[in-house]
């Protein structure tokens, strides 16, 4: 079993829609997660970062963390055809390194 | 642009040919990544360097991988003796020393 599990979609939904992304992690020590879009044949781009559980917003994104149940999520408000792309969360230890990422999940915005 | 810069972008070699691959890392950076990423999974670490000290290697990096960051700069992925198995996507990240990483746009390596 991976450490870190994603749903893995496809998504398809139409523009303005809310999306929902999950991951959940089996190792408790991981304590920082992140999420990373990453576009066709692109490197991945950090979006969000988070240390706590809880909620961080930044703009149309929302990062949730629920550490007691080794859960995260992203939600994306109205969302834009721009942001088709593929999702990645990703996580790490304390004074650790190494991230570890979930396989992604695909998601179309539809105009 | 001062972001992750990769060269080649694109890679195609042939079965038993050695390549390598270059990574300049944001100015300043002390930490310096390496990924590999295939169809349809997430980045998988290979090595990590703090500074010129490569501090950590993956079980996934063979002995025909070897890296290096010389002068704690820029930072060279080379694989020997290249396999079907190594076709992927090289992807190098930079920190300066928080948990944030920065990615580079990636060396696609495909071995026929």
């Amino acid at each position: 079993q991976k450490e870190v599990e994603q749903d893995p979609g496809p998504l398809s939904v139409p523009e303005g829609a809310i999306v929902s992304l999950n991951c959940t992690y089996s190792n408790s020590a991981f304590q920082y997660f992140m999420w990373y879009r990453q576009y066709s044949r692109k490197g991945p781009e950090l979006l969000m970062y988070t240390y706590s559980s809880g909620n961080k917003e930044d703009g149309r994104f929302t990062a949730q963390v629920d550490k007691s149940s080794k859960y995260i999520s992203l939600f994306i408000r109205d969302s834009q055809p721009s942001d088709s792309a593929t999702y990645l969360c990703a996580m790490t230890r304390s004074n650790d390194y190494k991230l570890s990422f979930g396989a992604g999940t695909t998601v179309t915005v539809r105009a | 642009d001062t972001g992750v810069s990769q060269d080649p972008r694109h890679k195609i070699t042939k079965r038993g040919q050695n390549v390598t691959f270059r990574c300049d890392p944001i100015s300043e950076h002390n930490r310096l990544y390496w990924y590999r990423q295939t169809l349809g999974q997430g980045p998988e670490f290979l090595t990590y360097f703090q500074n010129e000290a490569q501090l950590e290697k993956s079980r996934l990096l063979s002995d025909r991988f070897s890296a290096e960051r010389p002068k704690g700069s820029f930072s060279t992925l080379e694989i020997q003796r290249t396999e079907q198995g190594d076709s992927a996507m090289y992807l190098c990240a930079s920190s300066a020393g928080g948990d944030e990483q920065f990615f580079g746009p990636g060396t696609r390596l495909t071995v026929l």
